[in-house]
């Protein structure tokens, strides 16, 4: 088991472009979440799902932002029309749900807007 | 909503002593997690320890120890004999129990630790 990965590491694009960021979660793990991190703050949560099935969407994902995770395995967030505003940490936590959940993280993809 | 602070932005301590972080949290729930995560620079999050609300016990994990307080919503972080490789980002995280929750950690927003040699 090689923990939670995320590809890519670290992501610079100019305003207006797509971004695609990919995260494979602990093989066994049924649920994924995605939060953002920007300087000097926590975590926020963005989206979660279980399985398949994305259950939950924070209202700090605009439509610009899709998320999926086809067959219950890895997990792609998409950023369309990116803005400076979006630059920030995203990070990608997986978990099996019950009693005893913890959530494991990922290393994060940097994503700096020019 | 639930909300977590801390509001400790930054501490110091020296290696080998003792250190507290703070925690405290706004809940109308009975039921739920508690957590102390640990982001080292340019590292990623990890787990220190965590709490059942419903324990009275404080959990303990090596030198890390908390000190849970529900009536208060306190849930402070000590950490004993402190390292240089304890230097990091420590976030307070609130998880709801409730059913049909769907478990989203809420952060706090950090406390900066520094170990001085």
């Amino acid at each position: 088991d090689t923990g939670v990965s995320q590809d890519p590491r670290h992501k610079i694009t100019k305003r207006g472009q797509n971004v695609t960021f990919r995260c494979d979660p602990i093989s066994e793990h049924n649920r994924l979440y995605w939060y953002r991190q920007t300087l000097g703050q926590g975590p926020e949560f963005l989206t979660y799902f279980q399985n398949e099935a994305q259950l939950e969407k924070s209202r700090l994902l605009s439509d610009r932002f899709s998320a999926e995770r086809p067959k219950g395995s890895f997990s792609t967030l998409e950023i369309q029309r990116t803005e400076q505003g979006d630059s920030a940490m995203y990070l990608c936590a997986s978990s099996l749900a019950g009693t005893q959940e913890t959530q494991y993280f990922g290393p994060g993809t940097r994503l700096l807007v020019l | 909503a639930q909300t977590v602070t801390q509001s400790q932005p930054e501490m110091s301590v020296q290696e080998a002593e003792t250190v507290t972080l703070s925690c405290t949290y706004d809940t109308s729930e009975s039921d739920y997690y508690l957590f102390w995560y640990k982001q080292p620079p340019s590292r990623q999050m990890i787990l220190v320890i965590r709490q059942e609300a419903y324990k009275q016990q404080n959990a303990t994990e090596n030198r890390f120890s908390v000190n849970f307080q529900k009536a208060a919503k306190s849930f402070s972080l000590k950490i004993s004999d402190s390292q240089l490789g304890d230097a990091a980002m420590y976030f307070c995280a609130y998880r709801s129990d409730y059913g049909g929750s769907q478990g989203n950690l809420i952060f706090g927003k950090g406390t900066k630790l520094s170990v001085k040699p």
